[in-house]
């Protein structure tokens, strides 16, 4: 079966410009995460998405993230205005709805802001 | 070899050899625990995962270890492999009902021919 799909896998972009990241979750996957890794870093999270329920952006860094989740599954993280401190990886993971359920991670986006 | 997590984030050891990397995590109330490897240009992949109701569990080559008096996990492999080099981090579930994984820096493992 298919694992978490990411597009793009690297993305450059000019600081200032948008840009959307992709998620597809593990088909039957309930919750859908997304973190962000730094070069050398551990991961940090950003937004939790479970079910019908109101998302998690306790770790969105400023208003200009945002993410939203159609029909229960496909997830779009959209960065406005991008800044160079906004390069890394962008890690999207999804778990079934049952506690304590690992993660499933994709294999990210680079984004690389010049 | 043995590492101890953010304080020596490298470990080398021959193919062949036993590995132990080392993780100290944060929260006493924590209930759920999960090693991850991840190797370059690519996400981190699920290798095990342990209930802070059990001290032990063992996988394929890996055994992972609980120790909740001093909030800390090891992670053990057994005759390491080339294909095992590669970082390995360890993340905590802090969010009771919820599931918010916090995650270690990370240690490097390298397996010398």
């Amino acid at each position: 079966g298919a694992g978490v799909s990411q597009s793009p896998s690297n993305k450059v972009t000019e600081k200032g410009k948008d840009v959307e990241l992709r998620c597809d979750p593990i088909s039957g996957h309930t919750a859908l995460y997304w973190y962000r890794q730094s070069l050398g870093q551990g991961l940090e999270f950003l937004i939790y998405f479970q079910g019908n329920s109101a998302p998690d952006k306790s770790g969105l860094p400023s208003d200009r993230f945002s993410a939203e989740r159609t029909g229960g599954s496909v997830s779009t993280l959209t960065i406005q205005r991008t800044q160079q401190e906004d390069s890394a990886v962008y890690l999207c993971a999804s778990s079934l709805k049952k506690y304590n359920s690992p993660l499933h991670f994709g294999n990210g986006t680079r984004l690389t802001v010049t | 070899g043995e590492s101890v997590g953010l304080h020596l984030p490298t470990l080398s050891v021959q193919e062949g050899d036993n590995s132990i990397i080392n993780c100290a995590y944060s929260n006493s109330a924590s209930d759920y625990f999960i090693w991850y490897k991840q190797e370059s240009g690519k996400g981190p992949q699920f290798i095990i995962d342990i209930r802070s109701n059990m001290d032990k569990r063992q996988g394929q080559r890996v055994t992972v270890l609980l120790n909740k008096t001093v909030k800390h996990l090891s992670l053990q492999i057994a005759a390491t492999q080339p294909g095992d080099s590669a970082v390995y981090f360890c993340a905590e579930n802090m969010s009771q009902g919820a599931q918010k994984l916090v995650f270690g820096q990370g240690t490097r493992l390298t397996i010398n021919p």
